[in-house]
């Protein structure tokens, strides 16, 4: 089981604003960072630190926290940002390990 | 612009070890945590363990056992050897540099990830 939990999936109108949220004790000590995965393709890093996104990221990407949840929210989403969402952090053992949520499955509709 | 090469066998049989090697190209190895990552098929991301420049190494305690990531700094490469694989242990796995800094609430992220390497496990 992971210590970040994601909802399975979640949907969006096209053009529509979409939240896909991420739990865990950890957040209150680590910023999440958010992770953009199409079929066959690596992982892309879309959200790091307080919300900062990477060149090349659309600003429709943004981020937010608060307490144990952090948030990815997608305004005026499109066909493309149809993808699999995941968070990270380190965990919360204090042991420095790294820990990714179940995951988040986009449609657009 | 830093771009991760990864290589390393595809097809292992139970019993064998895992052999992977990611390189670094284009970008400074010292102040990073270099991370292996993996997604079996269909299932979600599942991070293995990491390691910076001086060799300081961090593992998932589920692998812990089984795995050893370890660097090379004179070729600015770090591999990765999981021991005693089954069927489980089929994944795609991933090469990435992981960032840890700041002061609490800290940032962690992964910025530049290899392609992935499909690693099958068959008798």
């Amino acid at each position: 089981s992971s210590e970040l939990t994601q909802d399975p999936a979640v949907s969006v109108a096209l053009g529509q604003t979409v939240r896909i949220t991420c739990q865990g004790d950890s957040l209150r000590s680590y910023y999440a960072s958010w992770y953009q995965q199409k079929p066959g393709q690596a992982p892309v890093l879309v959200i790091y630190g307080k919300n900062n996104r990477p060149s090349g990221i659309p600003d429709r990407f943004s981020g937010s926290s608060s307490g144990n949840t952090a948030s990815l929210t997608i305004t005026g989403a499109q066909a493309e940002d149809e993808a699999d969402y995941y968070c990270n952090s380190r965990d919360s053992s204090g042991n420095h390990l790294g820990v990714f949520g179940g995951g988040t499955k986009l449609t657009v509709l | 612009q830093v771009q991760l090469q990864q290589w390393g066998a595809g097809l292992l049989k139970p019993s064998e070890t895992l052999s992977l090697t990611c390189a670094v190209y284009g970008g400074s190895f010292s102040g990073y945590y270099w991370s292996w990552i993996r997604q079996p098929p269909g299932k979600g991301l599942e991070w293995i363990g990491e390691i910076n420049h001086s060799g300081s190494t961090n593992y998932n305690p589920s692998l812990k056992s089984r795995v050893t990531i370890s660097v090379d700094t004179s070729k600015n490469q770090f591999s990765l050897k999981l021991s005693s694989v089954t069927a489980a242990d089929t994944a795609v796995y991933y090469c990435a540099r992981g960032h840890n800094y700041g002061i609490s609430p800290y940032y962690y992220y992964m910025d530049v990830w290899g392609k992935g390497t499909t690693v099958t496990v068959s008798s």
